[in-house]
């Protein structure tokens, strides 16, 4: 059974950058043909999908947040990780990270989610 | 981007009612689209994919259905643990987005 756990710092200061991780277990980050992604959602609204990892390290980004984002993979030790740039207030959210199968993009897999505040 | 647009955003219904709700694509998105489960304080939970695929360990009760832009996600008998928000999720073309939930309550 795969799972997902997010970790990281839950309280960034504005114009810092939030980092967070997300470690896989029980399977290989590398094994199958699977994508891995971030999205976040601000308390009591919607879902907004950042971005996504191949293992072979090929990343496709929210042009809403591209400017602003990196996702990098580290398959030694299962982990692939979100860092955001510049962020502001309206970036904290509880934050997921997720696994899409193949060609489909829909995600079977999640973390339970971190809440990351952003505040001075 | 695709816009996902869900109806009712918000709907009351009691233990074993049959329940609808409608998602719309700005733009046909094939029968690439996905229904979540969300319950206070967890992750989404797939339900369908590819519009009308139940994901393994999901009830029969849920089933789904539509392409190109009309897409509904029917519950045939509620259970009390079905009481949630509900979402869509357009995977055609990036960036992917979601609809803006529907909460499902109880009447």
């Amino acid at each position: 059974q795969v799972q997902l756990q997010e970790s990281g710092p839950g309280l960034v200061k504005p114009s810092q950058t939030l980092s967070l991780t997300c470690t896989v277990s029980g399977g290989s980050i590398s094994s199958g043909s699977y994508y891995w992604s971030w999205i976040r959602q601000p308390a009591g609204k919607g879902l907004e999908w950042i971005g996504r990892i191949y293992t072979s390290g090929s990343t496709n980004y929210n042009p809403s947040l591209k400017s602003r984002v990196t996702i990098s993979v580290d398959t030694s030790k299962n982990q692939f990780s979100l860092k955001l740039s510049s962020v502001t207030a309206a970036d904290t959210a509880v934050y997921y990270c997720a696994r899409a199968d193949g060609v489909a993009a829909d995600f079977d897999y999640w973390g339970q989610g971190t809440l990351v505040t952003v505040s001075s | 981007d695709i816009q996902m647009t869900q109806s009712p955003s918000s709907v009351s219904a009691s233990v074993g009612d049959r329940v609808t709700i409608t998602c719309r694509a700005s733009q046909g998105i094939s029968s690439w689209l996905a229904w979540y489960q969300q319950k206070p304080g967890k992750a989404p939970k797939l339900l369908i994919y590819a519009a009308s695929s139940l994901q393994s360990g999901v009830p029969s009760r849920f089933s789904g259905s539509g392409s190109g832009t009309d897409f509904t996600l029917t519950i045939s008998s509620l259970q009390p643990e079905d009481f949630a928000t509900y979402y869509c999720q357009q995977a055609n073309s990036f960036p992917l987005t979601f609809g803006q939930g529907t909460r499902l309550e109880i009447k």
